[in-house]
């Protein structure tokens, strides 16, 4: 059965400091994976997009890595700010990209 | 060029009414997905419209749920004969390509309570 696990489910953090949030998957055959940031009441809102032969991606302060051995994902948020607090979810694509698969999400609070 | 839009936001239904959801892609895109969220949960994938056309409606429930999308006007997401355990965030997402150059943007969503 394809899933998409996500771990921690939820973590808190004080402004300036970095954190990981790590994303496992069974999903199979495997074409792409991405992650989203949610804030609360709106629609997920696209971060990074990676394929099986990436293994890094970066967008400003979020930079997300991909093992596709091991089938294991992580966004890295550098220097935390408040308006970090979110739900990041972990997404991933099956056959051609046109089955997804979504991870519960990481709930985020960035503390002052 | 707005972004994906939805309406209404929140709708109101009494079991046994339906419900109609709009959403309006983005100008240019032809792929539309709706997902539905339940209080605390994830996003589940429900169904995946091209214009005029059901592609995979493999996540909706077989009965009560429809969805087209029509060559003109928005994509409709219909629930009849409405029940409790239909209250949920409905997103719409849309897209210009499918596959790994797909980006999906979200709209804000519709927040169905039934009474």
């Amino acid at each position: 059965k394809n899933q998409v696990e996500q771990s921690p489910q939820s973590l808190i953090i004080l402004e300036g400091k970095n954190c990981t949030l790590q994303c496992n998957y069974t999903v199979s055959p495997f074409s792409n994976l991405r992650w989203y940031k949610q804030d609360t009441g709106r629609g997920p809102v696209s971060l990074t997009i990676m394929t099986f032969s990436e293994n890094t991606k970066s967008n400003g302060r979020y930079t997300a890595t991909l093992d596709a051995d091991t089938k294991q994902s992580s966004l890295h948020i550098t220097a935390s700010q408040l308006s970090d607090s979110a739900s990041y979810i972990c997404v991933v694509s099956e056959d051609y990209g046109q089955n997804f698969v979504f991870g519960p999400g990481t709930r985020l609070s960035v503390l002052p | 060029n707005a972004g994906v839009m939805q309406n209404p936001r929140h709708l109101v239904r009494r079991r046994g009414q339906e419900a109609r959801l709009r959403c309006s892609p983005m100008k240019g895109h032809s792929h539309v997905y709706w997902y539905r969220q339940l209080p605390e949960e994830g996003l589940k994938f429900m169904v995946y419209l091209q214009k005029e056309n059901i592609i995979d409606e493999s996540g909706m429930p077989k009965e009560r749920f429809s969805a087209e999308f029509p060559k003109e006007g928005p994509s409709i997401l219909r629930i009849q004969q409405v029940v409790r355990g239909d209250s949920a965030a409905y997103f719409c997402a849309s897209s210009q390509r499918t596959g790994v150059f797909g980006t999906q943007y979200f709209g804000p969503g519709t927040r169905l309570l039934v009474l």
